[in-house]
């Protein structure tokens, strides 16, 4: 069975860009959920979708959005890019949106904004 | 605003020894989760436990939940180098908003 595939693995910005990263879920899972790593802040739940709706947010800027597809990919955009957007994003899918629901994680994307 | 505190935040150990690393919350958990990430790879699950005083085995490695489920422990018996990585515990609570919340996570380096 597949994993969780990110794409791209690397990606290097201007500040003022924008970017869109993919996900694309283990097959039969509808749960995809977006977290953003970085060495201060650890790891900081973006948000979550399950059946292309957009259950739970996160404390992040407007900028930061995201979508989910019918085949459940997800795919997570941020725009005018700032140095502090810096990290490692890491998409993680699991079967169903309730709690006890392992999550199974991608390898991440990791933008470079400069 | 619920927050999982991790310690210690970093561990460096030799083979051999054992260690315990610890995950406090002031808020009761629903559940609770740890991981370990590796470098240039995304967290791995090892174990979910849900029950107050639950204790879990996974070969080398022992997870206990607080009974008030507002802690818990990640014990490792004669530590390998392939022990070595970033442990994270991750936690949901009743009537949170998110999904859930990580630990800032133990960075463990186990020397041969």
């Amino acid at each position: 069975k597949a994993g969780v595939t990110q794409t791209p693995r690397y990606l290097i910005k201007t500040r003022g860009q924008q970017v869109t990263l993919s996900c694309s879920p283990i097959s039969g899972h509808r749960s995809v959920s977006w977290y953003q790593q970085t060495p201060g802040q650890g790891l900081q739940f973006l948000f979550e979708y399950f059946s292309e709706t957009q259950r739970n947010k996160g404390n992040f800027p407007g900028r930061f959005s995201g979508r989910q597809f019918s085949n459940s990919r997800s795919e997570m955009n941020v725009s005018t890019l700032e140095l502090g957007d810096s990290a490692l994003y890491l998409c993680a899918s699991s079967l169903s949106s309730g709690n006890n629901s392992p999550l199974h994680f991608g390898n991440g994307t990791r933008l470079t904004v400069t | 605003t619920q927050l999982l505190e991790q310690s210690p935040q970093f561990l460096s150990i030799q083979e051999g020894e054992n260690l315990t690393v610890y995950c406090n919350s002031s808020s009761v958990f629903s559940s609770l989760q740890w991981y370990r990430q590796e470098p240039g790879e995304g967290p791995v699950l090892l174990v979910t436990v849900v029950t107050g005083g639950e204790v879990k085995k996974l070969k080398r490695l022992t997870f206990q939940f607080g009974d008030a489920r507002k802690d818990s422990s990640l014990h490792i018996t004669a530590a390998q180098p392939g022990d070595t990585g970033l442990y994270l515990c991750a936690g949901t609570f009743r009537g949170g908003t998110y999904k859930y919340i990580f630990g800032t996570g133990t960075r463990l380096k186990v020397l041969a």
